[in-house]
């Protein structure tokens, strides 16, 4: 059972680059969430997804898109990646909504020059 | 709407003392709170949750928390600080349908010997 896990664990892109984060969760969770952590700021929501095929806006949704194509899965793509963007993400699941505990994976360190 | 502040960004004690964490939200509707703890290059995870079952939680590693609702407040304490806990805590709470949870901005924890 490996719980949350997140690809990669550390990326450097430069401006105008795009990738894709993957997050994967073993626990059959209908919510997963994508955070961004910076320091002195906490977590904030960038998407959130209430099940297969659905996402949602957060907190800073701006420059991120997301797909949840599989209940497992919860994607986070940066389009055209800007320095603003250098951040620490992290994916998390939880069986049901806001009353519910959220598991979080080990987090993508992520840098854009 | 909800929202969290955590108080003071650092707090530093020593092995053996009592520690304490503060935490105070607002919420519009009976909240749900949380204490997430973070290790060093880790993700989050979660202490201990208040959902309106008992005021006094007790969570993880001697850790717990009372909810007063007078006061808006849900403190994390552990009466006596091991090298162990030295991490950043962070204070959540959520409520309504179709949200997720809110963070504060974290305390980082520092225990000296």
């Amino acid at each position: 059972n490996a719980g949350v896990t997140q690809t990669p664990k550390f990326r450097v892109l430069k401006t105008g680059q795009s990738m894709t984060l993957l997050c994967a969760q073993d626990m059959n969770h209908e919510y997963m969430y994508w955070y961004r952590q910076d320091p002195g700021m906490g977590l904030r929501l960038i998407h959130y997804s209430v099940g297969e095929g659905t996402t949602a806006k957060g907190e800073v949704p701006d420059g991120y898109n997301v797909s949840r194509l599989k209940k497992q899965n919860f994607l986070l793509g940066l389009e055209s990646a800007a320095p603003s963007q250098t951040s620490v993400y992290f994916c998390a699941s939880s069986y049901g909504e806001y009353q519910e505990t959220q598991y979080f994976g080990p987090g993508t360190r992520l840098l854009v020059l | 709407a909800q929202s969290v502040t955590q108080l003071g960004s650092h707090v530093s004690v020593s092995e053996g003392a009592l520690v304490l964490l503060r935490c105070n939200y607002s919420s519009s509707v009976p909240p749900y709170l949380f204490w997430y703890v973070q290790y060093p290059n880790q993700g989050l995870q979660l202490l201990l949750k208040y959902t309106s079952a008992a005021t006094l939680v007790k969570g993880i590693n001697g850790f717990e928390a009372e909810f007063k609702k007078s006061e808006t407040s849900f403190h994390l304490t552990k009466p006596s600080a091991h090298m162990s806990d030295a991490a950043e805590y962070f204070c959540a709470v959520s409520g309504q349908a179709g949200t997720a949870l809110i963070f504060g901005k974290g305390t980082t924890l520092s225990v000296s010997s």
